[in-house]
C-alpha cells in the first residue's frame, strides 16, 4: 500500500511561470518531508526539506508548503526555467532517514 | 572530495550469479543506505546503516546482504541474482541528502 502519492505523472509549464508539484501521504506519524530532483542516468539531488513543526520553507526559487491536516505537501518553483525540467520526487520519513518515496512527477519547462 | 561513488555503473548478470555493488563516501558520514528504483516507481529502501558494525533492513531487503566494516564503505551483496532484481541501485548518505550516481543492473 503506497504511503506517498504523487498523482500527476507529468506537468508542463512555460518558462517564467510557476510550477506546482503536489504530494499526498497517508501516515500522520511522518514528520520530515523532502523533495528531490532527478535527471536521467543520475542519482537524485536533494532540493529542499521541511519538518512537521513548520508549514513553509523557502530556498531561492523553491518553496515547500506543508498542510499537516490534509497530509499534503507541495513544491513551488518560481520562476520556472528550462533547466528545471526533470523528474521530481517527494519523500517522507518519521526518523529523518529511511525515506518513503513517491513515484515522481516529470516536469517539462518549455521556452 | 568525490562525495558518494558507486561501482560498477552497469552490470549484467545471469540468474543465480552473485555479485557485490560497491558504495563509498569520503564525507565521514555515519549514515548510509541502499535504494532501488524500478521503472515508473519511486525509490525503495533495501538496507541502511547508522554506523560501522550496525545495519538494518528497509522495505525490500530480501535477496540482499550488507555489512559495514568501515565508515567509508557500504557494499550491497546479491547472493543469487534473480530477474526481479533488475533495477537501478542508488547508495545514499547523511539522511539521504547525498546520492551516488547509481548502478544499472540487469539479470537475465
Amino acid at each position: 500500500d503506497q504511503q506517498v502519492k504523487q498523482n500527476s505523472p507529468s506537468l508542463s509549464v512555460q518558462e517564467g511561470r510557476i510550477s506546482i508539484l503536489n504530494c499526498d501521504y497517508t501516515n500522520s506519524m511522518f514528520d520530515y518531508f523532502l523533495w528531490y530532483k532527478k535527471y536521467p542516468a543520475e542519482g537524485p539531488t536533494f532540493l529542499i526539506s521541511i519538518s512537521s513543526i513548520k508549514d513553509k520553507n523557502e530556498d531561492g526559487r523553491f518553496t515547500v508548503f506543508l498542510n499537516k491536516s490534509a497530509k499534503h505537501l507541495s513544491l513551488h518553483i518560481v520562476p520556472s526555467q528550462p533547466g528545471d525540467s526533470a523528474v521530481y520526487f517527494c519523500a517522507v520519513s518519521n526518523s529523518g532517514y529511511a525515506l518513503n518515496f513517491g513515484k515522481g512527477t516529470s516536469l517539462l519547462v518549455t521556452p | 572530495n568525490a562525495g558518494v561513488t558507486q561501482t560498477p555503473k552497469f552490470q549484467v548478470l545471469k540468474t543465480g550469479q552473485s555479485m557485490t555493488l560497491q558504495c563509498a563516501q569520503d564525507m565521514n558520514h555515519e549514515y548510509m543506505s541502499w535504494y532501488r528504483q524500478d521503472p515508473g516507481m519511486g525509490l525503495r529502501l533495501i538496507h541502511y546503516s547508522v554506523g560501522a558494525g550496525i545495519t538494518d533492513q528497509g522495505e525490500v531487503p530480501n535477496g540482499y546482504n550488507v555489512s559495514r566494516s568501515t565508515t567509508e564503505d557500504f557494499p550491497l551483496r546479491l547472493l543469487s541474482a534473480a530477474p526481479s532484481q533488475t533495477s537501478v541501485y542508488f547508495c545514499a548518505t547523511l539522511g539521504e541528502q547525498y546520492f551516488g550516481p547509481g548502478t544499472r543492473l540487469t539479470v537475465t
